[in-house]
């Protein structure tokens, strides 16, 4: 089945700072790469997504890349704060379910 | 938030009974899905749905029974529970399923002793 390995698995930062997160993937058939965030003991929740007709797109300070010929994407945080600090899933559609990568733990350290 | 909901958020339970999860949404979403989530593996789908009577296998099934009678509801039953099922649980739901954000809901925590 597809797979979506995600790097780093954790991440130290400080504040300022920026992080980044990238993921690849091996099912050329997927359309749709979205990000979640996931505070200590919350849900997850998308804070980002992209579709494959788009490189590139921004909101404030997060951004997420697409490289659909090399299958990879990636997270870009810029101006880190320590709201920042969660844990971080890339994800991809496969069929009608998505797919995560194992997650990322980003500390933001002031 | 209170779109979709879990019940119960925490349960222990003994090796070999049967636990039933519940998820409950009112969007009227058509896809559900449930997912489990543990240290180092990130978020595995185990079972979903695309609507009512249908549903099909993730990657993590063996163990678990899904029904999905009503558009609303979708159950997660472990039949016999053993302590590798010790995980936290995520509901989510789509509009459609493809392309779109899935919601969470607050997870249930299972342990399994």
């Amino acid at each position: 089945g597809e797979n979506v390995e995600q790097h780093p698995s954790t991440l130290s930062v400080q504040e300022g700072d920026s992080a980044v997160i990238k993921c690849t993937y091996s099912d050329s058939a997927s359309n749709y790469f979205p990000w979640y965030k996931q505070e200590l003991g919350k849900r997850p929740q998308l804070i980002i997504d992209i579709r494959s007709n788009v490189g590139e797109k921004k909101d404030q300070r997060i951004a997420v890349t697409l490289n659909k010929t090399a299958k990879h994407f990636s997270l870009h945080i810029t101006e880190t704060q320590p709201e920042d600090s969660a844990v971080y899933f890339c994800a991809l559609q496969a069929g009608t379910a998505l797919i995560f990568g194992k997650g990322t733990t980003l500390s933001v350290s002031s | 938030d209170a779109g979709i909901t879990q019940s119960p958020r925490y349960k222990i339970t003994e090796t070999g009974r049967q636990v039933t999860l519940m998820c409950h949404q009112t969007w009227s979403h058509s896809y559900m899905f449930w997912y489990r989530q543990d240290l180092g593996h990130g978020l595995r789908l185990i079972y979903y749905s695309a609507a009512a009577d249908i549903t099909d296998k993730g990657e993590v099934p063996d163990g678990y029974v899904v029904s999905r009678s009503k558009t609303e509801n979708f159950p997660l039953t472990l039949e016999s529970a053993t302590r590798s099922q010790t995980s936290v649980y995520f509901c989510a739901s789509s509009v459609i399923g493809e392309n779109t954000e899935a919601f969470f809901g607050q997870g249930t925590r299972l342990t399994v002793v």
